[in-house]
């Protein structure tokens, strides 16, 4: 079955904790992404990766690391999180007609 | 860069009504636009898309939407809602330069 998978759905962490979200999907797409989903704000680009080793920020980077070694995975690091990274994060993968699939998301809290 | 406006924040529809989702964008040229489906605690899935062509597009689950380039939109259409379309809807753009934008999402609720 064709599918981006994350993990974990859910985290709780503290400030300051480096903590990863992994991604990986298994439809050989070149293009992957990351974004946040805020309540009145929609989804917001974090990083994307249009290959293996090719990588750039997109609307709100700051705080965020990303790395693509491998085509399939995709995470998101965040080195010293802070309360307003709380959030919905996605990860996300697109064919080449710019068809995204989407994870199902993880729900971060940092206290 | 482009933009996204979804007018409508919360939409409640009587179920068997008609449904039109507005979607405004901003775009110097012919943008790829998106509408996906977000239910309650799930990822995004595609709806629809329009590249380019027949400007009324079909979907998945009965939803169509129409390019309209004079007044920048892509309204999101259904003939007759169902309990299950209740879920928040994004319009999305994106363009060559793989650039996608997303609008804040409208959440549709159904009224039995």
């Amino acid at each position: 079955e064709a599918q981006v998978t994350q993990n974990p759905r859910y985290l709780i962490t503290v400030t300051g904790k480096k903590l990863t979200v992994t991604c990986s999907q298994n439809m050989n797409h070149e293009y992957m992404s990351w974004y946040r989903q805020d309540p009145g704000l929609g989804l917001r680009q974090i990083y994307y990766s249009m290959n293996v080793e090719v990588t750039d920020k997109g609307d709100v980077p700051e705080g965020y690391k990303v790395s693509r070694k491998e085509k399939r995975n995709f995470p998101l690091i965040l080195e010293s999180p802070s309360p307003n990274q709380t959030s919905l994060y996605f990860c996300a993968s697109m064919t080449n007609l710019y068809e995204q699939y989407f994870g199902p998301g993880t729900r971060l809290t940092v206290t | 860069a482009q933009s996204v406006t979804q007018p409508d924040i919360h939409i409640t529809v009587s179920e068997g009504a008609s449904l039109e989702l507005r979607c405004n964008y901003s775009y110097g040229a012919t943008p790829y636009l998106f509408w996906y489906v977000q239910s309650p605690g799930q990822g995004l899935q595609l709806l629809l898309k329009y590249f380019s062509g027949d400007t009324l597009v079909q979907g998945i689950k009965g939803f169509e939407a129409e390019f309209k380039r004079s007044q920048s939109s892509f309204n999101l259409r259904k003939p007759s809602v169902h309990w299950s379309d209740a879920a928040e809807y994004f319009c999305a753009v994106g363009a060559d330069n793989n650039d996608m934008r997303f609008g804040a999402g409208t959440r549709l609720t159904v009224k039995p």
